[in-house]
């Protein structure tokens, strides 16, 4: 089975600081992660996804995350926050095999919230 | 843009109203979900179809109907629905159920039933 955690509901910055949004997760197989974005009243936008290969993820808009299986983890960051990287962020997981290949699991998300 | 277009946007209706939700995608893909996003808690996975076929039913109360009339097009027909109902109903669409995972999702319909 798989589930993924979210670790903090909601993350404060300050704009220019650091971003890390954590997501662990759960799964009986060999697991696909994402991460996605949600602005208000949007939907789900891919912000980068790990399958199989480098650890160490680039997405879109300045934001990476590493998968690390040994702590079963796969963190968010980006260097440097901006005004409009405020939105809610969702980590997903799904697996690549047998009945589990297309199916997402979703974490709860994490409100960002930068400050100016 | 993703090429998920979900009609309407919002939604009010009554809870004795029949409507439908709509989602087309012109992506090529496989696979069509139905997810609810009600605040506070995690995205729900309603429905999956594969190939037209409905190949995931999540114990989805039956006053939510799905349609899958051909691959690019997705209904959610609604009907009897409760206060508790109201929430973003999110569309997706991927390759097939079997290619990594990654969706792509409409803008989401807001339904508020009074």
């Amino acid at each position: 089975a798989q589930s993924v955690t979210q670790l903090g509901s909601h993350v404060s910055v300050s704009e220019g600081a650091l971003v890390l949004l954590r997501c662990n997760y759960s799964s009986s197989v060999p697991p696909y992660l994402f991460w996605y974005v949600q602005y208000p009243n949007q939907g789900l936008q891919l912000l980068l996804k790990y399958t199989t290969g480098a650890t160490l993820v680039k997405g879109i808009n300045g934001f990476e995350a590493e998968f690390k299986k040994s702590e079963t983890s796969f963190h968010l960051t980006k260097p440097s926050a901006h005004m409009s990287d405020a939105a809610e962020y969702f980590c997903a997981v799904s697996g690549n095999r047998g009945s589990t290949l297309g199916r997402l699991y979703f974490g709860r998300g994490t409100q960002l919230t930068v400050w100016p | 843009e993703t090429g998920v277009t979900q009609t309407p946007r919002h939604l009010v209706m009554g809870m004795t109203n029949k409507k439908s939700l709509k989602c087309e995608q012109h992506l090529g893909h496989n696979a069509m979900y139905w997810y609810k996003q009600s605040a506070k808690k995690p995205l729900e996975l309603m429905f999956v179809y594969s190939l037209e076929e409905r190949v995931e039913n999540n114990s989805v109360p039956s006053r939510f109907s799905p349609e899958c009339p051909n691959s690019s097009h997705l209904f959610l027909h609604l009907h009897t629905l409760q206060p508790e109902d109201s929430a973003l109903y999110l569309c997706a669409s991927s390759p097939s159920p079997g290619t990594g995972g990654q969706a792509f999702f409409g803008q989401g319909t807001r339904l508020t039933v009074v």
